[in-house]
Order: C-alpha cells, then structure tokens, then sequence
C-alpha cells in the first residue's frame, strides 16, 4: 500500500542554519503531497502542498518540490528561526479516497 | 471562522472501561475523518466519512472502536473496551472535499484528545 519515509529525529539546529527534512513515498498513481506542522500544544496545520510532479510548494520561506523521479518531498528552508522549533509530518493523497497518509513526523527544535 | 471543535482535550481511564470523544467540523466540511496518533508516530486513519455516509474504515478496529456522524455534521468516536494500547491522542479533521473529486486541497485538523489508558 501507499506509505511514507521520513528522516528520524529529533533534529537540533542553530538559528540561522539551513534545514532539509527528507521525504520519500511509494504510491500507485500521482499522489498529491503535503508538508504539516505541529507547534507544541497547537493541532496540525497545513505547511505547503504540491499536486502534480516537478511543482514547488512553499509558504514561510518553507520549500519542497515534488520529485517523481525519486519519489521525493524533501522539505528545505534556508534560514530556521527558534520559532521553527515543531514536529513536521510528510503526507500523501491519492485522488481515490482523500484520505492522508502521513510519515512518523520530524521533530525540529532550533536552539538560539 | 470557527476551527474544528473536539472534546474532551484529555482524558484518563482505566483499561475495559470505555471513553466517547466529540467533533464538530468546520461548517460546510462535507469529509470528517478522525485519526489516531501514537506517540512519536504519524497519525493513522480510523475512518473517513462523506456527509453522514462511511468511505473508508478498514483500518478501524471494529471489535472496539465505533464511530458515527449523524446528520452529516458531528462525530463521535466511542472505544468499549479501552486496551492499554489505545492510548493516544485522537485527531478530527475535515475538509470540502466532495465525493470522487479527490483531495488536493487541505484538512483542517483540531487540536486532538489525549487518552491514557492505565
């Protein structure tokens, strides 16, 4: 079935250093992908999305291209600030049921 | 706009006793889904339902677990009897989506119920 890998954590970072939370994915089809974060005591909220192979999501200086080639979603942002500090969900749909399919999360935490 | 309302935020029971949870989609949402989330993993599916209609439970264990969204607006989620290892945080979410469109657009997630089971 559809699954999703992300890197483990927790991972520590300075403020100011560049991030990349890998993701890949297996699924029939073209699935859509989803980045969402959970800050502490907060539900989860969506990050940034991507729908077709080789589009960018982006939102608060987050990225991440849809890879079909490596079947990627490689989350990256080039200045993390303290505020960062969440667990971030790698997900996918397929057009069928809508449903989501989420990785184990990454936690990040960005010290100052 | 008012988010995903669900409740209680915590609860604590002790194994074989049984525990129901609330959710209140935004209004509009036609898809609701409620998920559990284990510690330190990704949130699983329970169940999807499409207005009052289920679309997806195979993952629900349905010896112990039941849900049902009546009227096609609220939910409950009802776990009789409570095993240790259904401690978790158990997440609503919904969204527009209608039927056999797809999902390329977002869930709206509330903020979960905590359950530890002892």
């Amino acid at each position: 079935g559809d699954s999703v890998t992300q890197m483990e954590g927790p991972v520590t970072l300075s403020e100011e250093a560049f991030l990349t939370i890998n993701c890949t994915y297996t699924a029939t089809g073209y699935p859509s992908l989803f980045w969402y974060v959970q800050y502490p005591g907060e539900g989860l909220q969506l990050l940034l999305k991507a729908t077709k192979a080789d589009d960018k999501g982006s939102n608060k200086g987050f990225e991440a291209t849809y890879r079909k080639e490596t079947t990627s979603f490689h989350l990256e942002k080039g200045s993390v600030q303290v505020s960062d500090s969440a667990v971030y969900f790698c997900a996918l749909s397929d057009f069928r049921g809508g449903k989501l399919i989420f990785g184990q999360g990454t936690e990040l935490s960005v010290k100052p | 706009e008012a988010g995903v309302a669900q409740s209680p935020r915590y609860k604590i029971i002790e194994k074989r006793q049984s525990v129901a949870f609330w959710c209140n989609p935004i209004s509009g949402h036609a898809t609701l889904y409620w998920y559990q989330q284990i510690l330190g993993q990704g949130p699983k599916l329970l169940i999807q339902f499409q207005n009052n209609g289920v679309v997806d439970d195979s993952q629900l264990p349905k010896d112990r677990f039941s849900a049902e969204r009546l009227k096609g607006v609220d939910s409950t989620l009802k776990i009789q009897p409570a095993k240790l290892e259904d401690s978790a945080v158990y997440l609503c979410a919904s969204s527009l989506q209608t039927s056999g469109t797809g999902n390329t657009g977002e869930l709206f997630f509330g903020e979960g119920s905590r359950l530890t089971v002892l």
